[in-house]
C-alpha cells in the first residue's frame, strides 16, 4: 500500500471549514483513499473513502486531485468535537490498514 | 452501522501474568479481526490479523507467543498477553471486517487500556 504524508496539526476555528490535506504520490490506480479519525482515548472512526472521483457524506467531504496523488478532507462547518487525530490511509480493497502518524485538529472556539 | 465491542474497557494486572481481551463483532459476521496496539501520543501499529478459524497472521516485530490470538468465531477474537510485563501497558484496539462484499469497511472497537504493574 502506497505511503502517505499529511501535516503534524493544524488548527481551525469553530464553524469555519477544516481542510486537511494528504499526500500520497505513489498510489496507485486500484488504491482508494480512506479517512478515519480518533478522538482521544477512543477507536478509529471512518470519515470517508474514495478511488477517483469526490465523494461527499454527513460527515465530510473528499476531493482527490486528477492525478490522485493527494487528497484533501474537508469538514464543512468545523466544531469542537471534531478535535481528533485525523488518519488518511492508502490501501487496496481487502488489504489491512496501516496507519500514519496522522494530523492533529484543534478546533479553537 | 456495525458495531464492535472490546472487554474490558480497562485492566490493570501485576506483571507476570496473563490477561485476555475480548473482540465481538456485535451485528455483523466477521471473518476477519485485526488487532492493533497504541502507545501514548504514538499511531496505531497493526499487530496481527486473525482469520475465522485458521492462525492468526503476525506483523514482523510481534512476538506470536507473547500475543496469543484466537478466532474461534465469527464474531469473537481474542487477544491474550502472555507473561505481561510494564512495557505491555498500552492501548490495545481490535476492528473487524465483515463477509458481505463490503471490504472496504473496517469497524474498530472502542479499545482496551491496559497497565502492567
Amino acid at each position: 500500500d502506497a505511503k502517505t504524508t499529511q501535516p503534524t496539526s493544524m488548527d481551525c476555528a469553530e464553524g469555519r471549514a477544516a481542510n486537511l490535506p494528504c499526500n500520497h504520490s505513489t498510489i496507485s490506480g486500484n488504491e482508494y483513499v480512506y479517512w478515519y479519525r480518533q478522538i482521544h482515548s477512543q477507536g478509529p472512526q471512518y470519515i470517508i473513502h474514495g478511488l477517483k472521483n469526490n465523494e461527499t457524506n454527513e460527515m465530510a467531504s473528499l476531493i482527490i486531485t486528477e492525478d490522485r496523488k493527494s487528497s484533501t478532507l474537508i469538514l464543512p462547518h468545523a466544531t469542537l468535537r471534531d478535535t481528533a487525530v485525523y488518519y488518511c490511509i492508502v490501501r487496496y480493497t481487502g488489504n489491512q490498514f496501516y496507519f500514519g502518524t496522522g494530523t492533529s485538529l484543534t478546533v479553537i472556539p | 452501522g456495525a458495531v464492535v465491542s472490546q472487554h474490558p474497557s480497562w485492566v490493570i494486572c501485576k506483571s507476570g501474568t496473563s490477561v485476555k481481551i475480548e473482540c465481538r463483532s456485535l451485528d455483523f459476521q466477521a471473518t476477519t479481526m485485526f488487532w492493533y496496539r497504541q502507545f501514548p501520543k504514538q499511531s496505531l501499529m497493526l499487530m496481527a490479523t486473525s482469520n475465522e478459524g485458521s492462525k492468526a497472521t503476525y506483523e514482523q516485530g510481534v512476538e506470536k507467543d507473547k500475543f496469543l490470538i484466537n478466532h474461534a468465531s465469527l464474531t469473537l477474537s481474542t487477544l491474550t498477553v502472555t507473561s505481561a510485563h510494564p512495557e505491555d501497558s498500552s492501548f490495545y484496539i481490535c476492528s473487524a471486517r465483515g463477509t458481505s462484499g463490503r471490504a472496504h469497511e473496517q469497524y474498530f472497537g472502542p479499545g482496551t487500556r491496559l497497565t502492567v504493574t
